[in-house]
């Protein structure tokens, strides 16, 4: 799997946007992009993936640029029960069925009111 | 309904013990993993099964023996516990050819004394 590199950490207002930052400049074709959190004493929760295109869901945006070496998860409205870690996570899928999940650092957000 | 559960949440045991860590979901996915949470807070995969059988063994000591008894079911068994063992273990599910998308127990706390 590619590398990416996140902020260690960041802060956000309650109620405002959080943009999470990702770098993974030596990603393949075939990697999607995947980001998790893990909020403290709990299990990972899977957030969102993309591959070229933005997307969206309930929980938040993924924007990923046309060149595909970076990307940003946003969370249009913070709340304090967002504060956890995040994690961004290159993963090919064609060819890596069944293998897990590679974690790195993460970004640790803080949201506070 | 729970989606993957872990058994038990908190485990206390001295040095040499032998323990047991239960996991089961009910997402009716074909494929479980155990991922182990140190006190840096990495995450790291150890096993993974796929229908009951061993995909991904990490570099793990023999000690740790998983058992899938069937593909709703992945137990981690741990021989001769020692000090380093203490941290948090998690379970997650996915189907093999959606392994970016998992979902994470709540994780088992063991802490070896």
């Amino acid at each position: 799997d590619a590398k990416t590199t996140q902020p260690t950490s960041m802060d956000c207002a309650e109620g405002r946007a959080a943009n999470l930052p990702c770098n993974h400049s030596t990603i393949s074709g075939n990697e999607y992009v995947y980001w998790y959190r893990q909020i403290h004493s709990q299990g990972p929760q899977y957030i969102i993936h993309g591959l070229k295109n933005n997307e969206t869901n309930e929980m938040a945006s993924l924007i990923i640029t046309e060149d595909r070496k970076s990307s940003t998860l946003i969370l249009p409205h913070a709340t304090l029960r967002d504060t956890a870690v995040y994690y961004c996570i290159v993963r090919a899928v064609a060819n890596q069925a069944g293998t897990a999940l590679i974690f790195g650092k993460g970004t640790t957000l803080s949201v506070s009111s | 309904d729970t989606a993957v559960s872990q058994t038990p949440k908190y485990l206390v045991t001295q040095m040499g013990n032998d323990k047991s860590i239960k996991c089961e979901q009910n997402l009716g996915h074909d494929t479980m993993y155990w991922y182990k949470q140190d006190s840096k807070k990495f995450l790291k995969i150890m096993f993974s099964y796929n229908n009951k059988e061993l995909i991904i063994n990490e570099t793990v000591p023999n000690r740790f023996s998983p058992k899938s008894p069937d593909k709703a079911h992945l137990n981690l068994h741990i021989n001769s516990l020692e000090l380093g063992d203490s941290a948090v273990y998690f379970c997650a599910s996915s189907y093999y050819t959606r392994g970016g998308e998992a979902f994470f127990g709540q994780g088992t706390r063991l802490t070896v004394v």
